[in-house]
């Protein structure tokens, strides 16, 4: 079956501008998350769904930064007035219910990431 | 919190050199384990996992066991090979309000030479 799709793949910007990142997770998984991967902070986590809701949202860096789950399945993170410090690859995960008795062990299935520039 | 320490690479190796790469963990409560590889040009995907102690994750020829008293899952392969060139990443996770959210190590780049 299909995996985890993201898109844009390439995204190049300029600074002040804002950008809009897709990621459509393995149909029937609930639970959706995202990460950054830049060089000086390696792979952090932003953010998690479970269903459209999204319980913690403590790892998105700043205000300008936002996302949205509708439907149960795609999801799109929203940087607004980007800054250079921005520029990163994006990741999306999906597992199939992320939290109750087995979600220790369950797989995360990543996305081949957007790869976000800003000018 | 939680995070993960791997050693830095790049870890450079002819083919069929014995290779490690450490890790080490701090997490409260009983975290399951992961290594997690990405390829050039590709996204991560998940090489193995142990969800307790003394449990060995195994794939690929590619072995980590969950040791609780020195916190480390050390990644192990007895032959590599030109084809295992690759990022690869250690990561924890734990139980919190963000579901199974994954805390990665720095991540070691894996040269072998043929």
């Amino acid at each position: 079956g299909a995996g985890v799709s993201q898109s844009p793949s390439n995204k190049v910007t300029e600074k002040g501008k804002d950008v809009e990142l897709r990621c459509d997770p393995i149909s029937g998984h609930t639970a959706l998350y995202w990460y950054r991967q830049s060089l000086g902070q390696g792979l952090e986590f932003l953010i998690y769904f479970q269903g459209n809701s999204a319980p913690d949202k403590s790892g998105l860096p700043s205000d300008r930064f936002s996302a949205e789950r509708t439907g149960g399945s795609v999801s799109t993170l929203t940087i607004q007035r980007t800054q250079q410090e921005d520029s990163a690859v994006y990741l999306c995960a999906s597992s199939l219910q992320g939290s109750g008795a087995g979600s220790l062990v369950e797989t995360q299935y990543f996305g081949p990431g957007t790869r976000l520039l800003v000018l | 919190g939680n995070s993960v320490t791997q050693m830095e690479g790049p870890v450079t190796l002819s083919e069929e050199a014995f290779l490690t790469i450490n890790c080490t963990y701090t997490a409260t409560g009983y975290p399951s384990l992961f290594w997690y590889v990405q390829y050039p040009g590709e996204g991560l995907q998940l090489l193995l996992k142990a969800t307790k102690a003394d449990d060995k994750g195994s794939n690929k020829g590619f072995e980590a066991t969950y040791r609780k008293e020195t916190t480390s899952f050390h990644l192990e392969k007895g032959s590599v090979q030109v084809s295992d060139s690759a990022v690869y990443f250690c990561a924890l996770s734990a139980r919190n309000n963000a579901g199974n959210m994954l805390t990665f190590g720095g991540g070691t780049r894996l040269m072998v030479k043929p």
